[in-house]
């Protein structure tokens, strides 16, 4: 499974959109990479999947670069509501996960 | 109605107590799994079950068990509760194919004393 490094907190304001970047230097061929959402005290909540290039859905951006050594998630236009921490894994199917601590997100109005 | 469901939802225990969190799915999934999280950690993987006759060992088992009931049901059962125990315990459920996407449980919040 890919060790996957993210910055443990970010800042942003209403309106703006943010960036998550996500380091996974060691990902296997058949990793995927998805992007989960956790709010205090609820489980995790998925967000979005990608394996290379581009995926879009109506939450967020996920990049994958040709070498699938990082990650980035882009949310356009972040709401206080979008405060939360939000986790990047490298996951296999038929395979356990590993949840890292994180990036805090905290959005100011 | 929910479609992961965990009881009970808050539990106070004493040490040594032996203690069981149950998971219920109404997705028809085959794969359920058992996660804690402690303040301001991301989650760690205690078991995982593919089937009913399929389980198998994550990050942290010492001192847990499991028991897959059914394929709706999977049981987290803490033989003699310890202190260190104290955390926020997720169940999580996905489908077969690729089981990529975890569908999580509200969440039991146990407190050992």
């Amino acid at each position: 499974l890919a060790k996957t490094t993210q910055p443990i907190s970010m800042d942003s304001y209403e309106g703006q959109e943010v960036n998550i970047t996500c380091s996974h230097n060691n990902i296997a061929t058949n990793d995927y990479i998805t992007w989960y959402q956790q709010f205090p005290s609820q489980g995790p909540r998925f967000i979005i999947q990608g394996y290379k290039t581009k995926v879009t859905n109506e939450v967020a951006s996920l990049f994958i670069p040709a070498d699938r050594k990082s990650s980035t998630l882009s949310l356009p236009r972040v709401s206080l509501s979008d405060t939360a921490v939000y986790y990047c894994l490298g996951t296999t199917g038929g395979f356990k996960t590993i949840f890292g601590a994180g990036t805090r997100l905290f959005v100011k109005a | 109605d929910a479609d992961v469901t965990q009881t009970p939802r808050n539990r106070i225990t004493k040490t040594g107590k032996r203690i069981m969190l149950e998971c219920s799915q109404t997705k028809g999934h085959d794969r359920m799994y058992w996660y804690r999280q402690d303040p301001g950690l991301g989650l760690r993987l205690i078991y995982y079950s593919f089937d009913v006759k399929d389980i198998n060992k994550g990050e942290i088992s010492d001192g847990y068990s499991v028991s897959r009931q059914a394929q709706a049901k999977f049981s987290l059962s803490l033989e003699s509760a310890i202190p260190n125990q104290t955390a926020l315990y997720f169940c999580a459920t996905s489908d077969s194919w690729g089981g990529l996407e975890q569908y999580f449980g509200p969440g039991t919040r146990l407190t050992v004393t």
